[in-house]
C-alpha cells in the first residue's frame, strides 16, 4: 500500500523559476519528513527535512512546508537552476526507523 | 561524499545464485538501513540495522538477509536470484536509531541478474 504520494512525476521548468513538488501521507504516526536529491549514478543526498511541530523550514534557495491538517508536505525550489536538474524524492518517517519514500519527481530545469 | 562506503558498484550474476553486498557506515554513524531502489517501484526499505540488532524490517524477501558486525559494517545477502531482483541496492546510515534523523545514502550496488 502505497503511503507517501509524491506528485508530479515529472517537471520541467524554466532557468529562474519555481519549481513546486508536493507529498501526501496517511499513516499519522510519521513524525519526520526529509527530502532527498538524487543524481544519476549517485545515491539520495538529504536536502532539507521538516518535523510535524513546524509549519515551514527554508534552506537558501530549498523550503519545504508542512500541512499537518491536509496531511501533505511540499518543496520549493527559488530560482531553479540547471544544475538542480536532478531526481528528488520525499520520505516520512515512524518513530523506531522505518521510512516510507514517494516514487520520485524528475525535475529538469531548462536554461 | 556522504561517507557511506557500499561495494561493489555492479554485480552480475545469473538467476539462482548468491550474492553478498557489503556497506560501511558513516563514522560514528550506529544505524544502517538497506534499501532496494527499482525502476517500477522507487525506493523501498528492506531492514534496519542499530549497534548490530535488527531493529526495524520492511519489504525484505525471506531470501534476502542481512547482519551487522561488531566494526558496525553490515552485509545484505541476497539468495536464489531471480529477474525481478535486478535493481540498486542502498545503504545508508544514521546516528542513532530512531527514524526521524538524517539518513546518509552510499552510492549503491547495482545488482545484474541475467
Amino acid at each position: 500500500q502505497q503511503q507517501v504520494k509524491q506528485s508530479p512525476q515529472s517537471l520541467i521548468v524554466q532557468k529562474g523559476g519555481i519549481s513546486i513538488i508536493n507529498c501526501a501521507y496517511e499513516n499519522t504516526a510519521f513524525d519526520y519528513f526529509p527530502w532527498y536529491q538524487q543524481f544519476p549514478g549517485k545515491g539520495p543526498a538529504l536536502l532539507i527535512a521538516i518535523r510535524p511541530d513546524v509549519s515551514e523550514k527554508k534552506e537558501g534557495r530549498f523550503t519545504t512546508s508542512f500541512n499537518k491538517s491536509a496531511k501533505q508536505f511540499s518543496l520549493h525550489i527559488m530560482d531553479s537552476q540547471p544544475g538542480d536538474s536532478a531526481t528528488y524524492f520525499c520520505a516520512a518517517s515512524i518513530p523506531g526507523g522505518k521510512s516510507t519514500f514517494g516514487d520520485g519527481t524528475t525535475l529538469t530545469v531548462k536554461p | 561524499d556522504s561517507g557511506v562506503t557500499q561495494t561493489p558498484k555492479h554485480l552480475i550474476t545469473a538467476t539462482g545464485q548468491r550474492v553478498t553486498l557489503r556497506c560501511s557506515p558513516r563514522s560514528g554513524d550506529l544505524s544502517v538501513y538497506w534499501y532496494q531502489q527499482s525502476l517500477d517501484q522507487g525506493l523501498q526499505f528492506l531492514i534496519q540495522y542499530y549497534n548490530g540488532e535488527e531493529r526495524a524490517k520492511g519489504n525484505i524477501l525471506e531470501r534476502f538477509s542481512a547482519q551487522q558486525f561488531p566494526d558496525l559494517h553490515s552485509e545484505l545477502n541476497l539468495s536464489s536470484l531471480e529477474l525481478g531482483d535486478s535493481a540498486l541496492y542502498f545503504c545508508a546510515s544514521s546516528v542513532g536509531d530512531e527514524g526521524n534523523q538524517p539518513q546518509h545514502f552510499g552510492d549503491g550496488t547495482r545488482l545484474s541478474i541475467l
